[in-house]
């Protein structure tokens, strides 16, 4: 069964601080992507990663994928109260079906 | 385009009762899905859909049943509703072909209680 552990659960920040969000699995996926979440909404895309060692970014987002394809990170540079979220990893494994879901980091930016 | 749109937004049911969560997409995407969310967890999958008339299982089938007759509509029954139940129910669309890696749109979803 694959799974992907999602640390930390929880973060509250201040304004302007960065922090690294961290996605993990034993398992290899062919893709991975990053949801965001905010209150009373469904998730939202943010990036999908395809290659080992592959880096995007999205404004003060950076998004990587592990060289191996087991991991993923996002790290958010001078976090603003409009960062505020949960933010859900998702790897595309075995099934074309169906995508591997991350319980979720729970973000709160502090003004 | 209006994406995944979802009814109700929100339901109270009493135990024992039933009924149908409305999903509609205007994608063209053959892939569908209904997820469950409880307060600050991931999202769990009920059932999906690859295409009309096509469905199956996912992590937490129990109590609920889906039928695909168009490419559009993906609806959602609940019977003999549980408190066991009371959770945010959300449907979303793919099309993982070709270069596409089956990133999902999600619908807004619908609050269940269920006293």
């Amino acid at each position: 069964t694959q799974l992907l552990e999602q640390s930390p659960q929880f973060l509250s920040i201040q304004e302007g601080e960065n922090l690294t969000v961290y996605c993990n699995s034993s398992s290899v996926f062919s893709s991975l992507q990053w949801y965001r979440q905010e209150p009373g909404e469904g998730p939202v895309l943010l990036v999908t990663v395809v290659t080992g060692g592959e880096v995007k970014k999205l404004k003060r987002l950076t998004f990587q994928f592990g060289d191996a394809r087991k991991d993923s990170s996002l790290h958010i540079t001078a976090a603003q109260p409009g960062d505020t979220g949960l933010y859900l990893c998702a790897g595309a494994g075995d099934s074309n079906y169906q995508l591997i879901w991350g319980a979720g980091t729970k973000l709160i930016i502090k003004p | 385009n209006a994406g995944v749109t979802q009814t109700p937004k929100f339901r109270i049911l009493k135990i024992g009762q039933s009924m149908t969560l409305q999903c509609t997409q205007d994608m063209n995407h053959n892939y569908m899905y209904w997820y469950r969310q409880d307060p600050g967890m991931g999202l769990k999958l009920i059932y999906y859909s690859v295409g009309a008339g096509i469905t199956d299982k996912g992590e937490v089938p129990n109590g609920y049943n889906v039928s695909r007759s168009t490419t559009e509509d993906f609806p959602l029954r609940l019977e003999l509703a549980a408190p066991s139940q009371t959770s945010v129910y959300f449907c979303a669309s793919s099309s993982p072909l070709g270069y596409s890696y089956n990133e999902q749109f999600f619908g807004p979803g619908t609050r269940l209680t269920v006293l």
